[in-house]
């Protein structure tokens, strides 16, 4: 089973260049969310999408754009990116139902320059 | 809102010898808990969770943890761990109405030495 995919894996980019880091999912879940780790910060909620249509804002969304056209596909957006936005990016989906089990994929490394 | 501390962001242990981690949480609202684990280079696993119950959980590998609601505590126990528990450990809460909504903590690297 694939899980959660990421991609992709690793990236540089430069101030000012825009991207999307891909998320997908074959578990047919409901919610997915993408979150970033930094060191000593544990993770910290960008967006999410509790369904195909539907997406919200988490604790740090600025700089980011999300969509959800399919239940299998949740794209992140760097419109414009800033070092500030080096960090690890973790996807992750789950069935819903308030069982609170997270499947994440296994991170897209980004690094601004 | 939710919001978690986790007071030790490295632990450092031998093999064989027991190991808490300490989870302490704050919210206004009842909150179901959860332990991740983050082996190197990877994405994060469910270790175990409180949902409602027992109050003390066990994971397969283990691993134990009480949720202890008058110290709003989610200490993560193991009596004797092993090399391979070597890894980052993240407690994160939710509140009833919204739990895939997790608020994490800053996270704790267990190393175990041999």
């Amino acid at each position: 089973n694939a899980g959660v995919t990421q991609t992709p894996k690793f990236q540089v980019l430069k101030t000012g260049q825009s991207m999307t880091l891909q998320c997908a999912q074959d578990m047919n879940h409901e919610y997915m969310s993408w979150y970033r780790q930094d060191p000593g910060m544990g993770l910290r909620l960008i967006h999410y999408s509790v369904g195909a249509g539907i997406t919200d804002q988490g604790e740090v969304p600025n700089g980011y754009n999300v969509s959800r056209s399919t239940t299998e596909d949740f794209p992140l957006r760097l419109l414009s990116a800033a070092p500030s936005q080096t960090s690890v990016y973790f996807c992750a989906s789950s069935l819903g139902g308030y069982t609170g089990e997270l499947f994440f994929g296994e991170g897209s490394r980004l690094t601004v320059l | 809102a939710q919001s978690v501390t986790q007071l030790d962001s490295q632990v450092p242990v031998f093999e064989e010898a027991p190991v808490e981690l300490r989870c302490n949480y704050s919210s206004s609202v009842s909150v179901y808990l959860f332990w991740y684990v983050q082996y190197p280079n990877q994405g994060l696993q469910l270790l175990l969770k409180y949902l409602s119950g027992s109050t003390l959980v066990e994971s397969i590998n283990g691993f134990e943890a009480e949720f202890n609601k008058s110290q709003t505590s989610f200490h993560l126990r193991k009596p004797s761990v092993h090399i391979s528990d070597t890894a980052e450990y993240f407690c994160a809460v939710s509140d009833r109405g919204g739990s895939e909504k997790l608020v994490f903590g800053k996270g704790t690297k267990l190393t175990v030495n041999p």
